[in-house]
């Protein structure tokens, strides 16, 4: 079975723009969430989807937006880019069912903002 | 807020030692914990997990000890080999939260001398 698959890899941009990632789930996984992982803050919670629904969120500005597709594949965008956003991006999914579930983290998408 | 830290930021241990990797949570609350393995170059994998009702959960090469009492969980791994050397974090799930919502610890950075 396919782990959780992120793409791009890598991905430079520059102040001011946008930027979209990609995940796909394990199949079968019906929940995605994302995370934030930077030397200073470690890995911090953005956002959780499942049936293509927000059930969750963490503590980023608006700038952050994520969204689920029908066959629960996920993409997050992040609008005006700011140097502090320089991070690596991680998607996790689970099956989503229950409330105690491990999550399967993809390799992640590391995005430099210059 | 609620946080989940770690005792030790670095641990050097020699081939063929066992580790013991330390964590202390704040959230009473939590009921679910996570040790995740990162590689330079992955996302966080996976080893173990514990539910609050056991205080012991055994893996290959790895343990995981709960006390609650002083909200301290620990990450055994035998006789260390050089593939373990990597960031180990444990995770908490924030409990009143959904499900992808866990509370990842700063990391403890494991090398394996040969």
């Amino acid at each position: 079975k396919a782990g959780v698959t992120q793409t791009p890899r890598y991905l430079i941009k520059t102040r001011g723009q946008q930027v979209t990632l990609s995940c796909s789930p394990i199949s079968g996984h019906r929940s995605v969430s994302w995370y934030q992982q930077t030397p200073g803050q470690g890995l911090q919670f953005l956002f959780e989807y499942f049936s293509e629904t927000q059930r969750n969120k963490g503590n980023f500005p608006g700038r952050f937006s994520g969204r689920q597709f029908s066959n629960s594949r996920s993409e997050m965008n992040v609008s005006t880019l700011e140097l502090g956003d320089s991070a690596l991006y991680l998607c996790a999914s689970s099956l989503g069912g229950t409330d105690n579930e491990k999550l399967f983290f993809g390799s992640g998408t590391q995005l430099s903002v210059l | 807020g609620e946080s989940v830290g770690l005792h030790l930021p670095t641990l050097s241990v020699q081939e063929g030692d066992n580790s013991i990797i330390n964590c202390a949570y704040s959230n009473s609350a939590s009921d679910y914990f996570i040790w995740y393995k990162q590689e330079s170059g992955k996302g966080p994998q996976f080893i173990i997990d514990i539910r609050s009702n056991m205080d012991k959960r055994q893996g290959q090469r790895v343990t995981v000890l709960l006390n609650k009492t002083v909200k301290h969980l620990s990450l055994q791994i035998a006789a260390t080999q050089p593939g373990d050397s990597a960031v180990y974090f444990c995770a908490e799930n924030n409990y009143g939260g959904s499900q992808g919502n866990l509370i990842f610890g700063k990391g403890t950075k494991l090398s394996v001398k040969p």
